[in-house]
């Protein structure tokens, strides 16, 4: 499986402020995916973020909000922009490790808005 | 469009029980891989099992199995002799094999809160 590493763990943050969160991998991959998962919710994919081209955003998720760096094969950021307490989730990232069909994730990042 | 339902939001057992977790899945795909992820309070996801859909034999590893059933549309998920340390939310995910775009989409369930009671 993949070593994947997300920063920060976790945070709190002010309305109206914007957030970074990391993901490294350590190997390179083809597609990293953002997912959101609130409290107590399942996961909904975000985008999907191939290196070199525009990430592609699902439905209700725009680059606005949340807009998706990936400068090459092993790292990518999300940014939650304008943040309301509506944000408060868990974002993970994850990726398909060797074209293997299976994705494997990060370990979260825990963000709270107050 | 696919589908995941996890009927069971929440259970409790004693350690030591048997505990089996249920998924059905929709999808007009012939060629389709069904998921079991752990998620536990520390909120990282874990894989743990990976199924084609056209292998539908049953997989033991350990204390946990699997029972996938295509008459059914089901990929059901045992514990034996559950343990403390298996508390946590348990998520069905199905991904259709080619979504077009280049790339597979996972279609997670709502997920099962199992809490293991000592």
């Amino acid at each position: 499986s993949a070593v994947i590493s997300q920063k920060p763990s976790r945070d709190i943050c002010q309305r109206g402020t914007s957030l970074t969160i990391q993901c490294q991998v350590d190997s390179q991959v083809t597609m990293m995916f953002w997912y959101r998962q609130q409290p107590g919710q399942s996961l909904t994919l975000i985008a999907t973020a191939n290196q070199g081209s525009e990430a592609t955003y699902e439905s209700g998720f725009v680059i606005d909000k949340f807009p998706i760096s990936r400068p090459n094969l092993t790292f990518s950021t999300l940014t939650v922009s304008n943040m309301s307490p509506e944000d408060s989730s868990i974002y993970l990232c994850s990726v398909d490790r060797q074209n293997t069909d299976t994705q494997y994730f990060g370990p979260g990042t825990r963000l709270t808005v107050l | 469009a696919q589908k995941v339902t996890q009927a069971q939001t929440e259970i409790s057992v004693v350690e030591k029980e048997d505990v089996t977790l249920d998924c059905v899945y929709e999808t007009r795909d012939t060629t389709y891989y069904l998921f079991w992820y752990k998620q536990p309070p520390s909120g990282e996801l874990v894989f743990l099992i990976r199924r084609n859909s056209f292998d539908e034999q049953n997989e033991i590893s350990g204390r946990y199995s699997w029972n996938f059933q295509k008459s059914t549309s089901s990929f059901n998920f045992t514990i034996t002799a559950s343990q403390v340390v298996d508390s946590a939310v348990y998520f069905c995910a199905l991904s259709e094999a080619d979504s077009g775009a280049g790339s597979y989409q996972l279609t997670f369930g709502k997920g099962t809160k199992l809490s293991v009671i000592p």
